[in-house]
């Protein structure tokens, strides 16, 4: 079936610092590709997302790009802040509604 | 413009007792989409529901797990004859149509003793 993985955490990171948290996928159609992040306390809140191959999703000053060649959709952002700690969760949907999800991993951010 | 609210947002149940979680949609939503995670992993779809209907019960456990939607006040998650490896966070989830964005609530974890 469907599945996401990315990276372990926690990763720690110095404030401005170059972010890079990996997921890579396997399904057997095209799905639609996502990142949330939850903060704190907080429910998850969808980030960015890439409905198909070679789609760039941005927000906040994180980027994502589905790559169907190497089943991927890594999440970057070039310059790190303490606000962005929270636990990041990549997901996917090969249908209407069903999100398959990775295991989330954990952003620490120091100043 | 509440968000998805979830409660309560901690629930401690000995063995064998019922846990009851709620979720109340955004303003205008009615679909609604429960998920599990489980320590150390992703999130899992159990149902997807929209009022007064079931659409979707294909990760929801066989037994002791049931979910509903009236058509008035919240959605409720309901499992019976808690055992320590239903301890989990329970997410709730809701759109206003099927394929759209899904808004998620803070989640109620549910510790059995």
């Amino acid at each position: 079936g469907d599945s996401v993985t990315q990276m372990e955490g926690p990763v720690t990171l110095s404030e401005e610092a170059f972010l890079t948290i990996n997921c890579t996928y396997t399904a057997t159609g095209y799905p639609s590709l996502f990142w949330y992040v939850q903060y704190p306390g907080e429910g998850l809140q969808l980030l960015l997302k890439a409905t198909k191959a070679d789609d760039k999703g941005s927000n906040k000053g994180f980027e994502a790009t589905y790559r169907k060649e190497t089943t991927s959709f890594h999440l970057e952002k070039g310059s790190v802040q303490v606000s962005d700690s929270a636990v990041y969760f990549c997901a996917l949907s090969d249908s209407n509604y069903q999100l398959i999800w990775g295991a989330g991993t954990k952003l620490i951010i120091k100043p | 413009n509440a968000g998805v609210m979830q409660n309560p947002r901690h629930l401690v149940r000995r063995r064998g007792q019922e846990a009851r979680l709620r979720c109340s949609p955004m303003k205008g939503h009615s679909h609604v989409y429960w998920y599990r995670q489980l320590p150390e992993e992703g999130l899992k779809f159990m149902v997807y529901l929209q009022k007064e209907n079931i659409i979707d019960e294909s990760g929801m456990p066989k037994e002791r797990f049931s979910a509903e939607f009236p058509k008035e006040g919240p959605s409720i998650l309901r499992i019976q004859q808690v055992v320590r490896g239903d301890s989990a966070a329970y997410f709730c989830a809701s759109s206003r149509q099927g394929n759209d964005e899904q808004y998620f609530g803070p989640g109620t974890r549910l510790t059995v003793t």
